[in-house]
């Protein structure tokens, strides 16, 4: 176990929709990325947030966004949903170097 | 999105025999980490390279950061059948701040 959580495990909706992936970090973690993994792209980074900042930006689309909350808690909004963002949603933590990550959000969108 | 370029992209081993992966990069790296994945699962860290020429162990896994920064390899000795899964090399490039950027990962199968 990494001490990351994130819910849902899984979410299937439909396209247009929007979704909200929620991910609570390691206890003292300040950094929270968030990855994109899918079978053509492989793993790819999308946004971190330090402390409540947006810190750095990836891959993302602009129909995607995410924050970070006082309690550190961070939550990734994917928008006007299409079915090629079907894909494994990870989180990670971190307070340095080494990033943890958590079990992910199957979304499936139809 | 770049990614690594990590080999072999599959490997089908017996229990017992060692196995080596690597990773190259054009870019120079300041961090290599390795992960092993489970389907359905999130990467779990294996170990951590933070200096040029860097050994590290981890059990039976052994790992390396090139002395140009720009590749790692990773080791397993004497594989079991828990070995199984996906391994990914993921680095820190010098320009990228602390994001990781990730190689296309080695599917390990290891028959008993």
């Amino acid at each position: 176990d990494s001490g990351v959580t994130q819910t849902p495990k899984h979410l299937i909706t439909a396209t247009g929709q929007r979704v909200t992936l929620r991910c609570s970090p390691r206890s003292g973690d300040l950094s929270v990325y968030w990855y994109q993994q899918s079978l053509d792209q492989g793993l790819q980074f999308l946004i971190q947030y330090y402390n409540g900042e947006e810190r750095a930006k990836g891959n993302i689309l602009e129909r995607f966004s995410a924050q970070q909350f006082p309690d550190l808690h961070s939550e990734l909004n994917l928008s006007s949903l299409e079915l090629g963002d079907s894909a494994l949603y990870f989180c990670a933590s971190s307070d340095q170097y080494e990033q943890y990550f958590g079990p992910g959000t199957r979304l499936t969108v139809t | 999105g770049q990614q690594l370029n990590q080999s072999p992209q599959s490997m089908f081993i017996q229990e017992g025999e060692d196995v080596s992966m690597n990773c190259t990069s054009s870019s120079i790296f300041n961090t290599w980490l390795w992960y092993k994945q489970d389907p359905g699962e999130g990467p779990v860290l294996l170990i951590a390279l933070y200096k040029a020429g860097e050994l590290t162990s981890n059990g039976r896994l052994t790992a390396q950061f090139g002395i140009t920064r720009k590749d790692s390899f990773l080791n397993i000795s004497a594989s079991i059948p828990s070995d199984v899964g996906i391994y990914f090399c993921a680095g820190q490039e010098e320009t990228s701040g602390s994001r990781l950027t990730f190689g296309e990962g080695t599917q390990l199968t290891v028959n008993p």
